[in-house]
C-alpha cells in the first residue's frame, strides 16, 4: 500500500459546483497535512495546512480523520481558476516523512 | 522578493554528460530540498540540507550529489546523466525544519528545472 495515495481523477465539474477529494495515508504516525496546488507545467503551492479541528479558507475547506486515516478538501463554488492538480502532503515526523501524494487533477468546466 | 529560484529552466544532455542545477532562495531559510517529480508518482526527495554546509541523503539520492557552501544556495548534480535521470527537479526550502509537527513547515519550491537524458 502507498503512504499516501489519491484519486488521479480528472474530476470534470461545472463553474458553480461542490467538489471534494479525499486522501489516504497509511502512517498512523503522521502528524501534520497539507493540500498544495501544482498548475500544469508551474511548482506545487502551499493551498492550505490540515488542521485537526477541521479548517476553512474561503470556498477551501479541509478535513482530517484520524481514526480513518485520511484527509480531506471540498472546494465550494468551483472556478475556472481552480483547473489545477491537489496535492495531499503527509509529514510523518522527520526530513525523510514529507510525503506527496500523487495528486488529483480538477478541471471546471463552463 | 524572489522567492526560490532554479537556473536552468530547461536542459537536455546526452548520457555520460555531467551537469549541476542550482538553487537560490532569498527567504534565509535554514532547510533546503531538492525533489524530482515523475509521471504518476509524488514528488520524491533526492537530497536536503539543514543548514549551510550540511547535506543528507534522501529517498532517491543514487546518482546525484549536492552541496550547501553557502546558505542560500544548494547545488544538485549529475556526474554521469543517465536516461532514468529525466525528470522535472524541484528545489524547495523551508523556515522550519521538516520535524516540525505544528503544521508550520511550509515548503517553498522553485519553479522547476526540466531535464531531458538522451
Amino acid at each position: 500500500r502507498k503512504e499516501v495515495e489519491q484519486d488521479p481523477g480528472p474530476f470534470n465539474v461545472p463553474e458553480g459546483a461542490t467538489v471534494a477529494f479525499n486522501c489516504t495515508y497509511s502512517n498512523s504516525a503522521s502528524q501534520s497535512f497539507f493540500w498544495y496546488r501544482q498548475d500544469c507545467r508551474k511548482e506545487p503551492k502551499l493551498l492550505m495546512s490540515v488542521y485537526s479541528s477541521g479548517n476553512e479558507d474561503g470556498r477551501f475547506t479541509a478535513q482530517l480523520n484520524r481514526a480513518s486515516q485520511y484527509i480531506s478538501l471540498l472546494i465550494r463554488d468551483s472556478k475556472l481558476s481552480d483547473s489545477a492538480t491537489y496535492l495531499c502532503v503527509v509529514n510523518s515526523g522527520g526530513y525523510q516523512k514529507v510525503t506527496f501524494g500523487t495528486g488529483t487533477k480538477l478541471q471546471v468546466i463552463p | 522578493n524572489a522567492g526560490v529560484t532554479q537556473t536552468p529552466k530547461f536542459r537536455v544532455l546526452k548520457t555520460g554528460q555531467s551537469m549541476t542545477l542550482l538553487c537560490a532562495q532569498d527567504m534565509n531559510h535554514e532547510y533546503m530540498y531538492w525533489y524530482r517529480q515523475d509521471p504518476g508518482m509524488g514528488l520524491r526527495l533526492i537530497h536536503y540540507s539543514v543548514g549551510e554546509g550540511t547535506t543528507a541523503k534522501g529517498e532517491v539520492p543514487d546518482g546525484y550529489n549536492v552541496s550547501r557552501l553557502k546558505k542560500q544556495n544548494f547545488l544538485l548534480g549529475l556526474e554521469s546523466a543517465a536516461p532514468s535521470q529525466t525528470s522535472v527537479y524541484f528545489c524547495a526550502s523551508s523556515y522550519h525544519s521538516a520535524g516540525d509537527l505544528s503544521g508550520a513547515n511550509v515548503l517553498t519550491f522553485g519553479a522547476g528545472s526540466r531535464l531531458t537524458v538522451l
